[in-house]
């Protein structure tokens, strides 16, 4: 099986602009996760879907969003960048969005912002 | 609210034990752990339910206490590739809230 898949894999971005990433998960897998990890922070959650629907939302400001696609690909978005945006991107799939299931991860996006 | 992990950092030889401790302040419903080493995406180890069981594979074991909170991984006769920053994750609210993990465990094994 295909592992979680995320493009780009690098992006350099001036502040004020916006980016788009992209996830697709392991195939089957209906659940898809964002995390934003940085030195100082770690993982921070950002958000979760299942079935399209957005299941939960981290503690991050309103520039960040995200979909899910009927096909389990997921995108997030990153409106009017920030020089504290430069971060490692990482999605996520699972089965499901329950507890009990394990998520894998993709090998991330390094956002540069400038 | 993460949880907090300990130690930050450790530095053991070859052959070592180690124990990562995890803790919440919230009831939690499940708690992941995760290894990752640099330049890596972190890789899933296991996973453990609320019902305070110990799980574990090969040399590497994890216990649940439901009561306090709190989870340990435990890492026995450490080898160079145990090597990385280890997460737990954990599950609050009955298991709907999102995964939110602590800042890391660093693990330095020398031969």
């Amino acid at each position: 099986k295909a592992g979680v898949t995320q493009t780009p894999r690098y992006l350099i971005k001036t502040r004020g602009q916006q980016v788009t990433l992209s996830c697709s998960p392991i195939s089957g897998h209906r659940s898809v996760s964002w995390y934003q990890q940085t030195p100082g922070q770690g993982l921070q959650f950002l958000f979760e879907y299942f079935s399209e629907t957005q299941r939960n939302k981290g503690n991050f400001p309103g520039r960040f969003s995200g979909r899910q696609f009927s096909n389990s690909r997921s995108e997030m978005n990153v409106s009017t960048l920030e020089l504290g945006d430069s971060a490692l991107y990482l999605c996520a799939s699972s089965f499901d969005s329950t507890s009990s299931y394990e998520q894998y991860f993709g090998p991330g996006t390094r956002l540069t912002v400038t | 609210q993460q949880p907090v992990q300990s130690p930050q950092a450790v530095i053991l030889r070859e052959g070592e034990d180690a124990v990562i401790n995890c803790s919440s302040s919230k009831a939690l419903y499940s708690v992941h752990w995760y290894r990752q080493k640099h330049g890596e995406a972190p890789v899933f180890l296991m996973i453990l339910l609320k019902g305070g069981e110990q799980k574990g594979h090969d040399k590497i074991s994890a216990s649940f206490n439901e009561k306090k909170q709190q989870s340990s991984l435990y890492l026995t006769a450490s080898q160079l590739s145990y090597s990385g920053t280890y997460f737990c994750g954990t599950r609050a609210g009955g298991g709907a809230d999102g995964l939110t993990f602590g800042k890391g465990t660093h693990l330095i094994i020398q031969p």
